[in-house]
């Protein structure tokens, strides 16, 4: 079964671009990736997905490399309304999805 | 509006009761889930079910059952032999979004045993 695996956590000033980092080295080739955020005591929020292709929408950038093994969430312009947990997460067996323990991004003024 | 209504918020409940989470959404979401989250932790999957009438166990489902009468309702009960059930519980749907299954969750419900 793919798995992820993300740093526990990483700061990044405001204003500047956020870089996320996720490995799925285990993951097959017809998976998607997908990133979702949470803030604290909420439901997470959809941001991107992926296969093979990079990805942008009004929210962020994704970049998956060509092997597919990993994938980088950028937060181009990051706010303080931005810091959250940041999840990468695949689907696997059985419509099942994997969450891992995130990453948690805290924006500084 | 269409979402995912969880209920309630918040409910504490003394220990050995059985209670029932509610989980609605009126997305026309064929596949709904439930999760468990505890402080600092991921999302574990405790129970899906991809369509009405069925229903599969997740890594969790021990201490916990569910019921899929009907496409928009998935309700969850925390049963008494659950031994942990303190947490905060998520349920959310699928819907197809450029050839991908994009989950969508409810604003949580969070149990407190006394």
């Amino acid at each position: 079964d793919a798995k992820t695996t993300q740093p526990t956590s990483m700061d990044c000033a405001e204003g500047r671009a956020a870089n996320l980092p996720c490995n799925h080295s285990t993951i097959s080739g017809n998976e998607y990736v997908y990133w979702y955020r949470q803030i604290h005591s909420q439901g997470p929020q959809y941001i991107i997905h992926g296969l093979k292709n990079n990805e942008t929408n009004e929210m962020a950038s994704l970049i998956i490399t060509e092997d597919r093994k990993s994938s980088t969430l950028i937060l181009p312009h990051a706010t303080l309304r931005d810091t959250a947990v940041y999840y990468c997460i695949v689907r696997f067996t059985g419509n099942q999805f994997y969450f891992g323990t995130g990453t948690s991004l805290t924006v500084i003024p | 509006d269409g979402g995912i209504t969880q209920s309630p918020k918040y409910l504490f409940r003394k220990e050995g009761q059985n209670v029932t989470l509610s989980c609605e959404q009126n997305l026309n979401h064929d596949a709904m889930y439930w999760y468990r989250q505890d402080p600092g932790q991921g999302l574990r999957l405790i129970y899906y079910s991809q369509i009405v009438n069925d229903f599969q166990k997740g890594d969790i489902a021990e201490g916990y059952s569910v019921s899929r009468e009907k496409k928009e309702s998935f309700p969850l009960t925390v049963t008494s032999a659950q031994k942990n059930p303190t947490a905060f519980y998520l349920c959310a749907s699928t819907s197809r979004v450029r050839g991908a299954n994009v989950l969508t969750f409810g604003a949580g419900s969070r149990l407190t045993v006394l």
